[in-house]
Order: C-alpha cells, then sequence, then structure tokens
C-alpha cells in the first residue's frame, strides 16, 4: 500500500493559539487530499477536499476561515486551526488519494490528536 | 442522498469462525468498493478494494460485490482477535477519489 505521514501526532495547545498539521504522501503524487476528524466513539466526518494549486473545498458546517487548508505540492497539505478552542480537540486525520487504472485509492495519515487546553 | 450502511454491530464470533460483514449503498453509479479497517485510536486501514462484480480473495479475506443488488460484503476466515475492530465500508461515485464512508461495523472476536 501507499505511505501517508502526518505531523504532528500529537499537539497540545493553549486555547487561542493555531496549529498547523502536515500531512505528507511520500511514495506517491496526490492532486486530491482529504482531511477528517473523528470524535471518541464516533464516525469519520469529511472536513474538506484538498485539491493541487486550488482552493479547498469545505463540507457543510465547516468553517473555511477556521480550518485554512494549503495544497502546495502534489505530496503536501497542510491544515491549520487557528484561534484553536477546547472544542476544536479531536482526532484529525487526513488521507490521500491514488489513482490507479481507472479508479482510486484513498490512503489514511496516522492521524493527528489534538488537545486545546 | 447518496449513502452507504452498514449494521452498526457490535458483531461478536469466536475465534475460528467465519467474520460476516455487509454493506450496502444507494448510488447505483458506484465505482469501487472499499474495506478499511480501524483500531481503536488509530485511523483507518485500506484492507481491500473490489471494482467488478464477484469474490475477490486475499489471504484470510474475500470481498463480495453484487452491483445488482448494490451490496458488498467482507468475509474474514478465521477470524483472530486481532482482527477485533470496526470495519468501514466506502464506495467511491465520482473519478476525483472521494469516498462515502459508512458508519463502520464493529467486529470483536472472542477467543
Amino acid at each position: 500500500g501507499a505511505v501517508v505521514s502526518q505531523h504532528p501526532s500529537r499537539v497540545i495547545c493553549k486555547s487561542g493559539t493555531s496549529v498547523k498539521i502536515e500531512c505528507r504522501s511520500l511514495d506517491f503524487q496526490a492532486t486530491t487530499m482529504f482531511w477528517y476528524r473523528q470524535f471518541p466513539k464516533k464516525s469519520l466526518m469529511l472536513m474538506a477536499t484538498s485539491n493541487e494549486g486550488s482552493k479547498a473545498t469545505y463540507e457543510q458546517g465547516v468553517e473555511k476561515d477556521k480550518f485554512l487548508i494549503n495544497h502546495a505540492s502534489l505530496t503536501l497539505s497542510t491544515l491549520t486551526v487557528t484561534s484553536a478552542h477546547p472544542e476544536d480537540s479531536s482526532f484529525y486525520i487526513c488521507s490521500a488519494s491514488r489513482r490507479t487504472g481507472s479508479s482510486y485509492e484513498q490512503y489514511f495519515g496516522p492521524g493527528t490528536r489534538l488537545t486545546v487546553t | 442522498q447518496k449513502e452507504v450502511e452498514q449494521n452498526s454491530g457490535p458483531l461478536s464470533v469466536p475465534e475460528g469462525a467465519i467474520a460476516s460483514l455487509n454493506c450496502t449503498y444507494s448510488d447505483r453509479g458506484s465505482q469501487s468498493f472499499f474495506w478499511y479497517r480501524q483500531y481503536s485510536g488509530k485511523s483507518p486501514e485500506l484492507i481491500m478494494f473490489i471494482y467488478s462484480n464477484g469474490d475477490k480473495e486475499d489471504g484470510r479475506f474475500t470481498a463480495q460485490l453484487n452491483k445488482a443488488s448494490q451490496y458488498v460484503s467482507l468475509l474474514i476466515r478465521d477470524s483472530q482477535p486481532s482482527d477485533s475492530a470496526t470495519y468501514l465500508c466506502a464506495v467511491n461515485v465520482r473519478s476525483q477519489g472521494n469516498l462515502i464512508f459508512g458508519k463502520g461495523t464493529k467486529l470483536s472476536v472472542k477467543p
């Protein structure tokens, strides 16, 4: 399978600060990456679709000014949680889409656990 | 509204038995079908994908697809306690790679 990394794996920050999470596809190029969040014992929730070289597409209810996404290269997408609050504490997971023939396979990074104090 | 439905479980099977996980989807235009395994506190891991009707086998795992019935399943033979996890069914309905996920079925394999 393909390898996707995420950094940092865990971060604790104070309320009001910003946190940047990096997602990298290590052995393939990904024109599309996805950002999810997951609360304990809950389902994955798609936050946004990140397209290389263009603006991200956000899902309904996700504030684009709070969750800034940049997909500057074919192997890197970043999510910045701005002015973080305790309710932003969650497990953030990225995934990268790899084209295989006429289909696409999506591979997940290991996730970033964010705790806002 | 494109939907992927899974029984949330928990599905409990004894060690060595066959675990059968089921998934239905609503969009007939769905093209590709995926099974992910997610251990508690970890991110999902792709374990199987299937594009054509029929069965696809990989080790102890078999994915089955029936597009006419809009049904995809995952069989795990000789289940092990280490197979205990939540299994997510996902469907690709567009060419860009966006997946629609089911809510997952929690599998528990008892020693």
